[in-house]
């Protein structure tokens, strides 16, 4: 099966601008997470979304968002960016709910904020 | 919610020496703990997991152990190779399962 992917792999914006970012899971796999990646922070949890539905919530503002697809493919949205929101962003996918079953994580998108 | 802290946060090792880092968690419920190895500008791969009906589990040169009245779990990598060099995360689930947390990572530098 093919891995889990996102588009797109790098990213410049500037302040202020909205971004949207892209995860296909594996093939057959329901729950889509989202973590934000930054040198000293580790993994910090976005969101998870299983059979379209969010199930949880990181403590994020609330200008991230996101959504997931009838096909299981999910979106991120950041909108009016900040500096700070420079980072990788990572998605990963599960068959079942987070937490259950093995996470297979994407390549990640990097996103420069200027 | 869930807590996991990890340690160290860098450890340097000589080639053939063993690592150990160490995990702590606070939801006595949790039950799964996998652990993700990153190499520099890649994304993180699973190494190895346990569930909480067993107390370690080895593959290779890679091990963990788990101690659920301490709340604690440990990986173990013996004669460590200069490939092993990467950040390891350790997690845990939470909430009755339904969530992951991750630690903050430990950077590891097998020296040559």
């Amino acid at each position: 099966k093919a891995g889990v992917t996102q588009t797109p792999r790098y990213l410049i914006k500037t302040r202020g601008q909205q971004v949207t970012l892209s995860c296909s899971p594996i093939s057959g796999h329901r729950s889509v997470s989202w973590y934000q990646q930054t040198p000293g922070q580790g993994l910090q949890f976005l969101f998870e979304y299983f059979s379209e539905t969010q199930r949880n919530k990181g403590n994020f503002p609330g200008r991230f968002s996101g959504r997931q697809f009838s096909n299981s493919r999910s979106e991120m949205n950041v909108s009016t960016l900040e500096l700070g929101d420079s980072a990788l962003y990572l998605c990963a996918s599960s068959p079942q709910p987070t937490g259950k079953e093995t996470q297979y994580f994407g390549p990640g998108t990097r996103l420069l904020v200027l | 919610g869930e807590n996991v802290e990890q340690h160290p946060s860098t450890l340097s090792v000589q080639e053939g020496d063993s690592a150990v880092i160490k995990c702590t968690y606070s939801d006595s419920a949790s039950n799964y703990f996998p652990w993700y190895k990153q190499e520099l500008g890649k994304r993180p791969q699973l190494i190895i997991d346990i569930r909480s009906n067993v107390g370690e589990k080895k593959d290779q040169r890679i091990a963990v152990t788990l101690n659920k009245t301490a709340k604690h779990f440990s990986l173990h990598i013996t004669e460590t190779q200069p490939e092993d060099s990467a950040v390891y995360f350790c997690a845990a689930n939470s909430d009755a399962g339904n969530m992951l947390t991750f630690g903050g990572g430990t950077r590891l530098m097998v020296k040559p």
